[in-house]
């Protein structure tokens, strides 16, 4: 069983267009995350939702929206794509336990997004 | 968050034990020190993580100085499989926001 899963794995599409990648997690995990990781490697946050609640918004362009419809699930949604938004974005999740060093977070395989 | 220092590449060789070591000279008190690895073209992997204590469990372990100012990942007995980007984050015990730095490429060779 597939314990954060992403779709599409590859997106490919135009300027200006809008889209959007779905994540699931089946751990029962309270928290989610959106990365991103650019053509340098370098991974950044740019989204966290603790129970359906956005806890963590990095400088991230409003073009940007996530969306958490339940627990287990949270979507990136892209408007007005851009070149510079080419990258892979991965998704996480992980289990609350403040106090204990909470950020055991998993990873989904990561969506490759190219903007062309 | 306090910043990390690695080294950029090492090699290990197959069934030696790999050292990864990890400088957070700037550390507060209560910062979690976290390694992840991503495999090519794979999401992050958690390894390990610990705040004073020395930590061990399937995959590694990790030895925090007694001043916290640095670390070391053991990777027990490489195998080809452990070539991966390894990364050192400190981290406060907050909301999950992990800040990744370049890491360290390890390669295993035969």
């Amino acid at each position: 069983d597939t314990a954060v899963s992403q779709t599409p794995k590859y997106l490919v599409t135009q300027m200006g267009n809008d889209k959007s990648i779905k994540c699931e997690q089946n751990l029962g995990h309270d928290t989610m995350y959106w990365y991103k990781q650019d053509s340098k490697k370098f991974l950044k946050i740019m989204f966290s939702y603790n129970n359906k609640e956005l806890i963590i918004n990095e400088t991230v362009p409003n073009r940007f929206s996530p969306k958490s419809p339940d627990k287990a699930h949270l979507n990136l949604h892209i408007n007005s794509l851009e070149l510079g938004d080419s990258a892979v974005y991965f998704c996480a999740s992980s289990q609350d336990r403040p106090g204990l060093g909470l950020y055991e977070q998993y990873f989904g395989p990561g969506t490759r997004l190219t903007v062309t | 968050d306090a910043k990390t220092t690695q080294p950029t590449s090492m090699d290990c060789a197959e069934g030696r034990a790999a050292n990864l070591p990890c400088n957070h000279s700037t550390i507060s008190g209560n910062e979690y020190v976290y390694w992840y690895r991503q495999i090519h073209s794979q999401g992050p992997q958690y390894i390990i993580h610990g705040l004073k204590n020395n930590e061990t469990n399937e995959m590694a372990s990790l030895i925090i100085t007694e001043d916290r100012k640095s670390s070391t990942l053991i990777l027990p007995h490489a195998t080809l499989r452990d070539t991966a980007v390894y990364y050192c984050i400190a981290s406060t015990d907050s909301w999950g926001k992990l800040q990744f730095g370049a890491g360290t490429q390890v390669v295993v060779t035969p």
